[in-house]
């Protein structure tokens, strides 16, 4: 079965700096998807950005990039010019390509942003 | 669109008690999800489904079921609350292939938080 861990429970950074997420997984598929969502208190779940395994190239998204390094299973968020509004909590998700049984999670890093 | 929407927000139920959670998307997405997330953790999921009259068990069914009539609706059902099940419950779906060629988000809805006393 597949995992997903997040080794960091919680981060800070000042406004207007840069931070990096951590995140792991391990799996015996080579094709698969793995997803950054936020969750603002308001608890929604907001997608922040995809990369696709097969892909060499890292996903971007705005002032949001990942280092994917499939080798190592490795997926680092990384979040230039942190805002206020940047402050949540961040998951790390995995699917298979294919599976049809849902996103399996990490525990979460929380991100602080200190004005 | 109203995109994937969940009731109650909020709910209280006594040990022993039993509830539907609702769950609707306006998407016509085929893939529907119920997931839940306990205290300091990431989701996990409980059931899912394909498609009309097709569920299937993820990685924590124990203590409820699901049914998907429509396309549109997939309940969640509660019997005999436990204390164990208190926590946040989200809906989500996604439209996607057969062949998985292209993968498309999944839309969460705001999410129920239940209380079992």
């Amino acid at each position: 079965a597949q995992t997903v861990t997040q080794s960091q429970p919680e981060m800070s950074v000042q406004e207007a700096e840069t931070v990096t997420l951590s995140c792991t997984y391990d799996t015996s598929e080579s094709d698969y998807y793995l997803f950054w969502y936020k969750q603002p208190p308001s608890r929604q779940m907001i997608l922040v950005i995809r990369q696709e395994a097969y892909k060499q190239q890292n996903a971007t998204e705005n002032r949001f990039s990942v280092n994917f390094q499939k080798a190592a299973k490795s997926f680092s968020l990384k979040i230039s010019d942190s805002q206020l509004g940047d402050a949540a909590m961040y998951f790390c998700a995995y699917i298979r390509r294919g599976g049809a049984d849902g996103l399996t999670f990490g525990k979460g890093t929380h991100l602080i942003i200190q004005p | 669109n109203a995109g994937v929407t969940q009731t109650p927000k909020f709910r209280i139920l006594k040990i022993g008690q039993s509830m539907t959670l609702q769950c609707t998307q306006d998407m016509n997405h085929n893939y529907m999800y119920w997931y839940r997330q306990d205290p300091g953790m990431g989701l996990k999921l409980i059931y899912y489904s394909v498609g009309a009259g097709i569920t299937d068990k993820g990685e924590v069914p124990n203590g409820y079921n699901v049914s998907r009539s429509t396309t549109e609706d997939f309940p969640l059902r509660l019997e005999l609350a436990a204390p164990s099940q208190t926590s946040v419950y989200f809906c989500a779906s996604s439209y996607s292939t057969l062949a998985g060629n292209r993968y498309n988000e999944q839309f969460f809805g705001p999410g129920t938080r239940l209380t079992v006393l």
